[in-house]
């Protein structure tokens, strides 16, 4: 299995809404990362997990609040989002490294 | 975290001609480098690495630069398939940092 699953694909979800992400990997990468991609801008990197902690969290608001419960699986907690959270968020993993770095689909968030 | 600075784009070619990206990046620690590309609405997919020796892989040729933190892609014979948008991507510690990207369109 070389994949990256990401579940739901897409989401609408209302500014007092709670709602997670999944993002699943069974591929034995211990790091997982979420990302944030708004339309024609760059994947810009939210939080790093390495080994199942949080070693980055690029001064994300709280809103947004990540998960890793064991090596596999890493979820995105939201909660009171703003429309200008609206975007694709990417989840990926690698080898505690740069190398062999494997991103999911994708859920497209839209928060109205 | 530093930069990723790629050419603005977009780059407009017909079928067959050649195109170059150029990146340059001011983490001079950096040790990994790629060029990733990403169609519209979907993720971003490994192209290639690039090595300070070159590296080709087709019609795809990638080049680094460490001394002047700079690294290019060559693209020769355009095909339409090509059409995407390029993002010029580094390592920073475990994370992978992107560049704006740029978006090529090869038209018939």
């Amino acid at each position: 299995d070389t994949e990256v699953t990401q579940t739901p694909k897409h989401l609408v979800m209302g500014m007092t809404n709670k709602k997670s992400l999944k993002c699943e990997q069974h591929m034995g990468h211990r790091a997982m990362y979420w990302y944030k991609q708004k339309a024609k801008k760059p994947p810009e990197l939210m939080f790093v997990y390495s080994y199942e902690k949080l070693s980055i969290n690029e001064s994300v608001p709280s809103r947004f609040s990540p998960e890793c419960p064991n090596s596999s699986l890493l979820n995105l907690h939201l909660h009171a989002l703003q429309p200008e959270d609206s975007a694709l968020y990417l989840c990926a993993s690698s080898q505690v490294g740069p190398d062999g770095y494997t991103f999911g689909s994708g859920t497209r968030l839209t928060v109205v | 975290r530093k930069e990723v600075e790629q050419d603005p784009g977009p780059f407009n070619v017909p079928e067959g001609a050649t195109v170059a990206f150029n990146c340059t990046y001011s983490n001079s620690a950096s040790q990994s480098f790629f060029w990733y590309r990403q169609d519209c609405r979907k993720e971003p997919k490994l192209l290639m690495s690039v090595y300070s020796s070159g590296n080709e892989d087709g019609r795809f040729t990638a080049q680094l630069n460490r001394a002047s933190q700079y690294i290019s892609l060559l693209i020769r014979d355009s095909k339409l398939s090509d059409s995407a948008t390029y993002l010029c991507v580094v390592e920073s510690g475990t994370a992978l940092i992107f560049g704006k990207g740029t978006t090529l369109s090869v038209s018939s």
